[in-house]
């Protein structure tokens, strides 16, 4: 049972847009930053959003975050085949980082 | 380039301990602005944090696994270890060290990731 909650899956098509949600609560998200990682096939995670909404060098616009109260989400515009993966949301909880179970992200 | 390199036994025997190094090149561990993690993921399964170290020695353990895990850091080879005691077939799982982004207190991130070790629990 991870500390903070995702769907265990989504999907889309090429080009649309998709959304992962991320539940926490005041000890993690509602007092901390959210992070999102990206996790392709047999490779180790690659930080993709951090301090709730901001991107790494390299990481394309399309890649958006954002938090409300102990909630934050993860939004892919113009959804590509290479966006399949999974995606992780996590946060720090009394000097401990906390993860989501993972979303596995299908693109149709 | 900062790098960072996982290395150990990838068989461990039931009840034994599981001991993981992972070096640090491209960059310095002494670093105030960072503390080095240890996270694991079972097979087909999600990220799970094992704890952390600062350059001076400060840890901070996962309570799951607080009574088993030693996490401690050799600054003189840039270099910090996982020790994990009594492991069992539960404790399989790739093994990856990292690096925490400390931008400000309560906004830290994993900006830098091991490429990651399994490391199987069995007899």
């Amino acid at each position: 049972q991870s500390v903070l909650t995702q769907p265990p899956s989504a999907s889309g098509t090429p080009g649309q847009r998709v959304t992962i949600s991320c539940s926490g609560s005041s000890s993690n998200i509602g007092s901390n930053t959210v992070n999102w990682y990206q996790q392709l096939p047999g490779t180790a995670p690659k930080l993709l959003i951090y301090s709730n909404n901001q991107r790494p060098s390299g990481v394309p616009d399309r890649f958006s975050g954002s938090k409300s109260g102990t909630s934050a989400s993860l939004a892919i515009s113009g959804l590509q085949s290479e966006d399949e993966a999974d995606y992780y949301c996590a946060a720090w909880d009394d000097s401990l980082g906390v993860f989501g179970g993972g979303t596995k992200l299908t693109v149709l | 380039q900062l790098q960072l390199q996982e290395s150990g036994p990838g068989l461990v025997k039931p009840s034994e301990t599981l001991s993981l190094t992972c070096t640090v090149s491209g960059g310095s561990i002494s670093s105030s602005s960072y503390y080095w993690g240890w996270i694991r993921q079972p097979p087909g399964k999600g990220l799970e944090w094992i704890g952390s170290i600062y350059y001076s020695g400060s840890t901070y353990y996962n309570p799951s696994l607080k009574s088993r895990v030693t996490i401690s850091v050799d600054t003189s080879k840039n270099q910090f270890s996982l020790k994990l005691s009594s492991v069992t077939a539960a404790d399989t799982a790739v093994y990856y060290c990292a690096r925490v982004n400390v931008r400000r207190y309560g906004d830290y991130d994993i900006d830098y990731w091991g490429q990651g070790t399994l490391v199987t629990v069995s007899s």
